[in-house]
């Protein structure tokens, strides 16, 4: 079975603080993507990335930054969290050639 | 952007009931899938169908897609309580690298 890890199930930092979500895949998945999940707006593709040290935006980026070293690692970081980062955020993978993802289990985001 | 907006937002139903789900979207597209979340976990793959096909069965779900109407539903059969969840659309409109466009969510309550 696929399976994605995320870090943490619960987050909370302050306003300012980097803050660092990371998102392991287990079968050598070529694509991986950062969604952030709000109520009433569905997910929303903050970056993915189709393979190692390889990035491209999604639909919200502001804010937010990545990184890929190793293949099976996906990180999402905040430069300077402030309180509408606020959220569910959502690790996926995927096979190139396949448009099925593969979701970890999220970490909700609090910042105070 | 969000493209799949599925009606309802939400569905409360008896066990044993049929539940159907709605999805609409915008652009063209290669194929449809159907997730489903629940509460406060990750997004769990349904069924995929191509914009070639028009219906599609899967245990207990039949999708169905109208690529002139740009919409698709959801049918999940004989409900039962271990459905309530929500249930999410999303299509690959790319073309390109697995990336997907989700809606907004239909929440699906099935009561004993």
């Amino acid at each position: 079975d696929v399976k994605v890890t995320q870090s943490s199930r619960y987050l909370v930092k302050r306003t300012g603080e980097k803050v660092f979500l990371e998102c392991v895949q287990d079968m050598d998945h070529e694509n991986m993507f950062w969604y952030r999940q709000d109520p009433g707006l569905g997910l929303r593709l903050i970056y993915f990335s189709y393979d190692v040290k390889m990035k491209e935006k999604g639909d919200i980026p502001e804010g937010y930054s990545v990184s890929r070293e190793k293949k099976e690692r996906f990180s999402l970081i905040l430069e300077s969290a402030s309180t509408n980062q606020t959220s569910m955020y959502l690790c996926a993978s995927s096979w190139t050639g396949s448009d099925t993802q593969y979701f970890g289990p999220g970490t909700r985001l609090t910042v105070l | 952007s969000q493209q799949g907006e599925e009606d309802p937002q939400a569905l409360s139903i008896q066990e044993g009931e049929n539940a159907t789900m709605n999805c609409s979207y915008k652009t063209s597209i290669n194929n449809l899938q159907w997730y489903r979340q629940n509460s406060g976990r990750g997004l769990v793959h349904l069924i995929l169908i191509r914009s070639n096909e028009r219906e599609k069965h899967s245990g207990r779900l039949r999708v169905t897609l109208d690529t002139s109407k740009k919409s698709s539903s959801l049918l999940i059969t004989a409900s039962r309580a271990a459905d309530t969840a929500s249930y999410f659309c999303a299509t690959d409109n790319t073309g390109t690298a697995s990336k997907l466009t989700f809606g907004t969510g239909t929440r699906l309550q099935v009561t004993l």
